[in-house]
């Protein structure tokens, strides 16, 4: 049963704290994407890669925020130095190519920022 | 304006009757548009997708696109109760590499027994 993993599922965390998601894609996919979803804001798409190269961070606050793809089966966001306001659900989906019909999101990692 | 606008809800549908649900979008030059379900604390699942104009049918599900609208639209037939989530539209928008999936902010569907 193929699908995206993410690690950890839950995570609870004081400010200022470093904090880092981490996904498998789904095997063969090779565009993976990080989005936030909040109540306020909904989803947002914060990064996302090609065969591993980034693609379009602009959504993603570059002072703390940052993603990478060390290998074809890893992609991990980091947040350094965590704040209350990043509290929100972290998902992370893969897809093959542009196709839209592709994308498949994990289960998310829900972030609290205490 | 918001790129992809949704009424948030609730919409209300008595079980059995047919639920639409209603998205339009800012960027003209969209290309493919998509409807995800997403139940209370899961994540989303895509349940339809559109190219083209016009209609386009799975099984109780009917996705409706009228891009000189700027319009998408979802049909639930014979509305269950296990269809109570949040329906979240979604497009792609024109080239440039700008081919993440930008969504809106959902409507809140409960389907009454």
């Amino acid at each position: 049963d193929a699908r995206v993993t993410q690690t950890p599922r839950h995570k609870v965390t004081e400010m200022g704290q470093e904090v880092t998601m981490r996904c498998q894609p789904i095997l063969g996919h090779n565009t993976v994407f990080w989005y936030r979803q909040t109540m306020m804001q909904g989803l947002e798409l914060l990064a996302y890669f090609r065969n591993r190269a980034p693609l379009d961070d602009s959504g993603m606050p570059k002072d703390r925020f940052s993603a990478e793809m060390p290998d074809a089966t890893l992609a991990t966001l980091k947040i350094q130095p965590s704040e209350p306001r990043d509290s929100a659900v972290y998902f992370c989906a893969s897809g093959l190519g542009s196709s839209g019909n592709t994308i498949y999101f994990g289960e998310g990692s829900w972030l609290t920022v205490v | 304006q918001k790129e992809v606008e949704q009424n948030s809800g609730p919409l209300s549908v008595p079980e059995g009757a047919i639920a639409s649900l209603n998205c339009t979008y800012s960027d003209r030059g969209s290309q493919s548009f998509f409807w995800y379900r997403q139940y209370s604390g899961k994540s989303p699942e895509l349940i339809m997708f559109i190219y083209s104009n016009g209609d386009k049918e799975d099984g109780r599900f009917t996705a409706q696109l009228n891009k000189a609208s700027q319009y998408v639209s979802l049909l639930i037939r014979d509305s269950q109760p296990s269809d109570s989530a949040t329906y979240l539209c979604a497009v792609i928008r024109s080239g440039g590499g700008a081919d993440g999936l930008t969504f809106g902010k959902g409507t809140h569907l409960i389907i009454q027994p």
